[in-house]
């Protein structure tokens, strides 16, 4: 059974572009999150989809937007990027029925703004 | 305002000695704890969970201990072995909320040496 699929792993923008970055959950989880990881900071809340709806977002500007499709997958778009938002950008399903907060990860999207 | 606190960046333990990672919470909303384990250029991976009507959850080498009225829960690996070498993160959520976001600590870089 595949994985979370995180596109791209790598990618490399300056500051004031936009970035789009893509998730495709495993297969039948219908709950994707994201979340921000920067050194000292942890892991950040950034939003949480389920079924195509918002269900909950994070205190991140509102240059941070997402999305979901009928498929289940998932975007995160940042528009205007500063060079704080040089991340690991993580996103997670998870499957209905499974323990709360058990959360499966993909191996992120490094972003890197210079 | 860091609600979940994991104040020991890195430990360093011998191959078959106990190894015990902190954690602090500061909402009492919380009722459900996690410890996800991170190696790197990987997701975090769920490790155990507890729910906060125990104190107490153990799967074979690990054991989450929660003390309520402290607000603390700990992780004890026993025997480590050099594997378990990662991060640690340690999140917590109100699972009565019926959402999937988490608030994770910063982390603990464990390391066992032979």
């Amino acid at each position: 059974k595949a994985g979370v699929t995180q596109t791209p792993r790598y990618l490399i923008k300056t500051r004031g572009q936009q970035v789009t970055l893509s998730c495709s959950p495993i297969s039948g989880h219908r709950s994707v999150s994201w979340y921000q990881q920067t050194p000292g900071q942890g892991l950040q809340f950034l939003f949480e989809y389920f079924s195509e709806t918002q269900r909950n977002k994070g205190n991140f500007p509102g240059r941070f937007s997402g999305r979901q499709f009928s498929n289940s997958r998932s975007e995160m778009n940042v528009s205007t990027l500063e060079l704080g938002d040089s991340a690991l950008y993580l996103c997670a399903s998870n499957r209905a029925s499974g323990p709360p907060g058990e959360l499966f990860f993909g191996e992120g999207s490094r972003l890197t703004v210079l | 305002d860091q609600q979940v606190k994991q104040n020991s960046p890195s430990l360093s333990v011998q191959e078959g000695r106990i190894s015990i990672l902190n954690c602090d919470y500061t909402n009492s909303m919380f009722d459900y704890f996690l410890w996800y384990k991170k190696y790197p250029a990987e997701g975090p991976t769920f490790l155990i969970s507890i729910s906060s009507i125990k104190d107490k959850n153990e799967d074979g080498r690990f054991t989450v201990f929660l003390n309520k009225s402290a607000k603390h829960l700990s992780l004890h690996i026993v025997p480590s072995q050099p594997g378990d070498s990662a991060v640690y993160f340690c999140a917590a959520s109100a699972i009565s909320g019926n959402t999937d976001k988490l608030i994770f600590g910063t982390g603990t870089r464990l390391q066992v040496f032979p």
